[in-house]
């Protein structure tokens, strides 16, 4: 088993670029969560999902958007890119609310 | 004031000694979680606790309800227990969690 996958380990953009950052698990977990973390802060949830086909906001979810097709996928998407979006990114994973399984993370730049 | 405060915010060690880490928080909480982030980034979960004490090998979580506090112990520490050990918790009636800023562990051989 792969576990919590994420996709682009690394990514720089420019001010205003969009991209998608994809999350993908093999454990059949209905939970899903985007965190982002930044030097001296907590890990802060920008949107979470209970399920396929629904999506919940954060406590940072403003700039984002997530959707939830498939079970095993959790994508996250930055339609205009800003410098404040600068930071590492974790994906997680979880049978409903039990431990929660972490993807390697995303470092995204934004110049 | 932040709603999970975790001292201290560093600590070094040498290798064998008992280790401490203490997790303080404010809210009404279902559930505690403690878990580790190595240096390379990777986050590994190591306990989820609601009462009482849990033991993984080296690792021990207590924690107290009443008291809204939580400890992770490491007996017999070595260098590779270098890493920042991170405290959340799950408030009631949510499906989040919130998360300190970690205890950032070295221990020198």
């Amino acid at each position: 088993n792969a576990g919590v996958t994420q996709t682009p380990k690394f990514r720089v953009l420019k001010t205003g670029q969009s991209m998608t950052l994809l999350c993908a698990q093999d454990m059949n977990h209905e939970y899903m969560y985007w965190y982002r973390q930044d030097p001296g802060m907590g890990l802060r949830l920008i949107h979470y999902s209970v399920g396929e086909g629904t999506t919940a906001k954060g406590e940072v979810p403003d700039g984002y958007n997530v959707s939830r097709l498939k079970k095993q996928n959790f994508l996250l998407g930055l339609e205009s890119a800003a410098p404040s979006q600068t930071s590492v990114y974790f994906c997680a994973s979880s049978y409903q609310e039990d431990e929660q399984f972490f993807g390697p993370g995303t470092r995204l730049t934004v110049l | 004031k932040n709603e999970v405060e975790q001292s201290p915010q560093n600590l070094t060690a040498q290798e064998g000694e008992f280790i401490t880490i203490n997790c303080s928080y404010s809210v009404g909480i279902s559930a505690l979680h403690w878990l580790q982030q190595h240096p390379g980034g990777g986050i590994v979960s190591l306990f989820m606790l609601s009462s009482g004490k849990k033991k993984h090998g080296r690792l021990i979580a207590t924690i107290n309800i009443q008291e809204k506090h939580s400890s992770l112990h490491i007996t017999a520490s070595h260098p590779r227990d270098s890493a920042v050990y991170i405290c959340a918790v799950k408030v009631f009636y949510t499906d989040k969690l919130i998360f300190g800023t970690g205890t950032r562990l070295q221990v020198f051989p």
